[in-house]
């Protein structure tokens, strides 16, 4: 059973940057196809991709927000790291880890399939 | 960047009620689509993946269809544990959401 659980602090300030941890269970991200991705909320609002890593460390970021964005993993704690700089208050949202659903098929071909696990979510405020 | 736009934004049905949502792509995104449904305070749920596969432990009443850039997902007949927001997602380069459709009571 795959579980994903975010970590990060509930308040932080304009300009600050804000650091979110995903501990997860059930695979590993040194497994060749595996990916995590992070993805956002604001309330009431759409889901907003943000950014993914690959089990190679391949990296991807929503081209909307690249300049501000950072994602890491360390396949040893089970975790991927996500930072955001420069806050704004409209950075304020729930904050979703995600594992990429896969099959890899004879010849190593992958075959993609959405985003079968979620974590919790964790809300982030940025207020003065 | 690929859009996806949902239709409608919001959509009133009645328990028993057959309902049709769509999603619709910007550009050909083959058959990677998938679809979420989201119930308040927590997080999204797989529905659907490559367009019309129905994942594990989702009630057959959910089916989809579509590919390219048209794709519709459709409830045969409302429980009142359907009522929630849907979203659709494209995975064919980097991933886009639509911007939801809340289904809600009548």
């Amino acid at each position: 059973q795959i579980t994903l659980k975010e970590s990060g602090p509930a308040l932080v300030k304009p300009t600050q940057t804000l650091t979110l941890t995903c501990t997860f269970s059930g695979f590993s991200l040194d497994t060749y196809a595996a990916a995590v991705g992070w993805i956002r909320q604001p309330p009431g609002k759409a889901l907003e991709w943000l950014a993914l890593i690959y089990w190679d460390d391949d990296k991807y970021y929503s081209p909307s927000l690249k300049n501000r964005l950072s994602i890491t993993k360390d396949t040893s704690k089970s975790q991927v790291v996500l930072t955001l700089t420069d806050l704004d208050p409209v950075d304020t949202a729930t904050y979703y880890c995600v594992h990429r659903k896969i099959t890899v098929l004879p010849g190593l071909t992958i075959v993609d399939g959405g985003l079968d696990s979620w974590g919790q979510g964790t809300l982030v405020t940025v207020s003065s | 960047d690929i859009q996806m736009t949902q239709s409608p934004s919001t959509l009133s049905a009645s328990v028993g009620d057959r309902v049709t949502i769509t999603c619709r792509a910007s550009q050909n995104i083959n058959n990677y689509l998938a679809w979420y449904q989201q119930k308040p305070g927590t997080a999204p749920r797989l529905l659907i993946y490559n367009a019309s596969s129905l994942e594990h432990g989702v009630p057959s009443r959910f089916s989809a269809r579509g590919s390219g850039t048209e794709f519709s997902l459709t409830v045969s007949s409302l429980r009142p544990e359907d009522f929630a927001t849907y979203h659709c997602q494209q995975y064919k380069a980097l991933w886009t959401f639509g911007q939801g459709t809340k289904v809600e009571v009548k």
